[in-house]
């Protein structure tokens, strides 16, 4: 596709419920960044790829919070037992490597009740 | 993590130049300097980066300080679609761990008609 591709776009969650969420990024891009951003301020800053290795995931904010690029493209972020602080907008990013600009998917919007 | 200061809000008139601020008086030598805005319920956009030189590109040019602890984003002419939280940050390298991207609070950016 021509963009950053992110899915389920909105995720309703029951307390202590496990959710996946998938991130399909533009084709050829080799880094894949994922962000959480509440409502009212920035993203802030979870985790990011280079092809399949992950480079930095001091930004998950607990070990609930697991990423994965097996493949080096398609990634997913699972929240495991999530809790209601975790409610927020998930948005993912890709970027070609080294200093290109990161392109933005639409995110997903996850809500715990 | 080096870390970027931009102001709350600006008003601009439309078809005026606009000129955003940041200060980022922390930067290493190897990070480059990105602009990205937000409008609602969208994600962010990548709108500009930079290392050491100015940079022009069809949306917005990027001037840097020669010391490069600012830099200034220009939009030549402001038009109301141009309304948005932008977002000034650092950022590493991407092929080694520096590739994390702080996110602030951005600016808020009014353009009035």
């Amino acid at each position: 596709g021509a963009g950053v591709s992110q899915s389920p776009r909105y995720k309703v969650a029951k307390r202590g419920q496990d959710v996946a969420l998938r991130c399909d990024p533009i084709s050829g891009h080799v880094s894949l960044f994922w962000y959480q951003q509440a409502l009212g301020q920035g993203p802030e800053f979870l985790t990011y790829f280079q092809n399949e290795a992950q480079l930095d995931k001091s930004g998950l904010p607990s070990d609930r919070f697991f990423a994965e690029r097996p493949e080096g493209s398609v990634s997913t972020l699972k929240i495991q037992r999530t809790q209601q602080e975790d409610s927020a907008v998930y948005l993912c990013a890709s970027s070609l490597p080294v200093a290109g600009g990161q392109f933005f998917g639409p995110g997903t919007r996850l809500t715990v009740l | 993590d080096a870390k970027t200061t931009q102001p709350n809000s600006m008003e601009s008139n439309e078809e005026e130049p606009v000129h955003l601020p940041c200060n980022h008086s922390t930067i290493s030598g190897t990070d480059y300097i990105h602009w990205y805005r937000q409008l609602p319920s969208q994600g962010p956009e990548y709108v500009i980066h930079g290392l050491t030189s100015n940079v022009n590109n069809r949306m917005a040019s990027l001037a840097i300080a020669e010391d490069r602890k600012s830099s200034t984003l220009i939009l030549h002419r402001a038009t109301l679609r141009d309304a948005a939280v932008y977002y000034c940050i650092l950022r590493g390298p991407l092929n080694t761990n520096a590739g994390k991207s702080t996110f602030g609070d951005g600016t808020t950016l009014t353009v009035k008609p």
